[in-house]
């Protein structure tokens, strides 16, 4: 089983204030996806293969990454944007990271 | 537009079988992947496993001894028996949906909280 390894598990950020979460895989995987979740919601799609923007996505997100280490990117932190991330990869056994949890300062 | 809806208890007795039922309307189940996910008190998540449009599963070996995911394409709805339970099986359990094998579960159910206490 590959192992996801999310940092910061919390954080808090200033409105304007760029943000990197890190996801690192006990092994190589081939691109990364990313959910959003804030609380008393599901989880939803927000990044997926590795930086592709699900839809309704703000344009200030963006993803990169390769091998065993991938990042979601926050340009100018808004409130809006407080919530818990997560990493997920699709190799047999799916995996998700641990969380990040985004606050507002 | 794919909508997803759990429904089952939401308390269990430990060492019985924690059966859930989740509805699809707007989408029919014999197409793309079908799953199942757990998110525990603390935030952890864990994939519990899925079913393919042609009827095929696929479990994550933690459970593989205890995890049925079953469907009833009249009724386009999807199963999950889980069997032998413990209260390390508290957790919230969600269905959703996927494209494929490798992309992003892309539609989620609202969540069904299930407590295993005696």
């Amino acid at each position: 089983e590959i192992v996801l390894t999310q940092s910061p598990t919390t954080m808090t950020a200033s409105p304007g204030e760029k943000v990197t979460i890190t996801c690192r895989a006990s092994s190589s995987v081939s691109y990364m996806h990313w959910y959003q979740q804030k609380p008393g919601a599901s989880p939803k799609p927000w990044i997926y293969e590795t930086s592709k923007l699900a839809s309704g996505v703000p344009d200030r997100f963006s993803g990169s990454g390769s091998g065993t280490s991938y990042s979601l990117t926050i340009n100018n932190m808004e409130a809006e944007d407080a919530a818990t991330y997560y990493c997920q990869q699709w190799n047999y056994p799916w995996t998700f990271g641990g969380g990040t949890k985004l606050e507002l300062k | 537009e794919v909508q997803l809806q759990e429904s089952g208890p939401g308390l269990v007795k430990p060492s019985q079988s924690l059966s859930l039922t989740c509805s699809v309307t707007g989408y029919s189940i014999t197409s793309n992947y079908w799953g199942w996910i757990r998110k525990f008190p603390g935030n952890k998540m864990e994939w519990m496993g899925y079913i393919s449009y042609s009827g095929s599963t696929s479990y994550n070996p933690s459970l593989k001894s205890r995890i049925s995911i079953t469907r009833d394409t009249s009724k386009n709805q999807f199963f999950l028996q889980l069997n032998s339970v413990t209260t390390e099986d508290t957790a919230t359990y969600y269905c959703a949906r996927c494209r494929s094998s490798y992309s992003p579960m892309d539609a989620w159910g609202q969540g069904a909280s299930v407590t295993v206490s005696s």
